[in-house]
């Protein structure tokens, strides 16, 4: 079974409005971290936000922030006021507790592209 | 910053070489991973290595072996390439969880090395 899943393969939104960038995640393990990298097309991963599972309330980094839903077990990406430079892959990630060394396991990523 | 460095962008070789990926990370970092991203798959781990000289198998370690030296040094060694093993190839790093918040075992990537295999 897939332990992270990105069901959007891509993804459009215009210049300036906001987006959701879906990410469901499986595990048992009560610590656990969730990631999201950002890649461009000259493919380097960049690191955008992370969310612990004990974190009571959703991280935000500027015009990122992860709506995190325990329960449904979600983690969902949210990009407010869109710019043409935030057109890439998008990949969300988990570490699980009892993982070594603080391995990731990725989701399949979605293409997100910004119109003007 | 950290800075996480490989040594091409991009390689192309030939069916049954050895190739060597180099690594190297500025930040005095104890873990080291190495991934290769292919369409539809997102990153699969291949190896990784929380010390120098200390290795341990990812998902998909068959065809591939590793070499840290040094702390700031991971090598990533295909000792016959194959045509399957054409892919993008990235390289990251990370401290240990046990360093403090949890955040600080974030991973830092690497440019990537596209490597093609003829």
């Amino acid at each position: 079974a897939q332990k992270i899943t990105q069901t959007q393969p891509g993804m459009f939104v215009q210049e300036k409005e906001a987006v959701t960038l879906d990410c469901t995640y499986d595990t048992s393990d009560q610590s656990y971290g969730l990631f999201w990298y950002k890649q461009p097309s000259s493919g380097e991963m960049i690191f955008l936000i992370y969310q612990g599972s004990y974190d009571e309330q959703n991280a935000t980094e500027g015009r990122y922030s992860l709506n995190f839903q325990k329960a449904r077990k979600s983690a969902n990406l949210v990009i407010s006021a869109s710019q043409l430079g935030d057109s890439a892959m998008y990949f969300c990630a988990m570490r699980e507790g009892g993982t070594s060394y603080g391995k990731l396991t990725f989701g399949q990523g979605t293409i997100l592209t910004v119109h003007p | 910053d950290v800075k996480v460095t490989q040594s091409s962008r991009y390689l192309v070789k030939r069916t049954g070489e050895k190739v060597f990926l180099e690594c190297v990370q500025d930040m005095d970092h104890e873990n080291m991973f190495w991934y290769r991203q292919d369409p539809g798959l997102g990153l699969r781990l291949i190896y990784f290595s929380y010390d120098v000289k200390m290795k341990e198998k990812g998902d998909i370690p068959e065809g591939y072996s590793v070499s840290r030296e040094k702390k700031e040094r991971f090598s990533l060694i295909l000792e016959s390439a194959s045509t399957n093993q054409t892919s993008m190839y990235l390289c990251a790093s990370s401290s240990p969880r046990t360093s403090g918040s949890s955040k600080l075992d974030t991973q830092y990537f690497g440019p990537g090395t596209r490597l093609t295999v003829l």
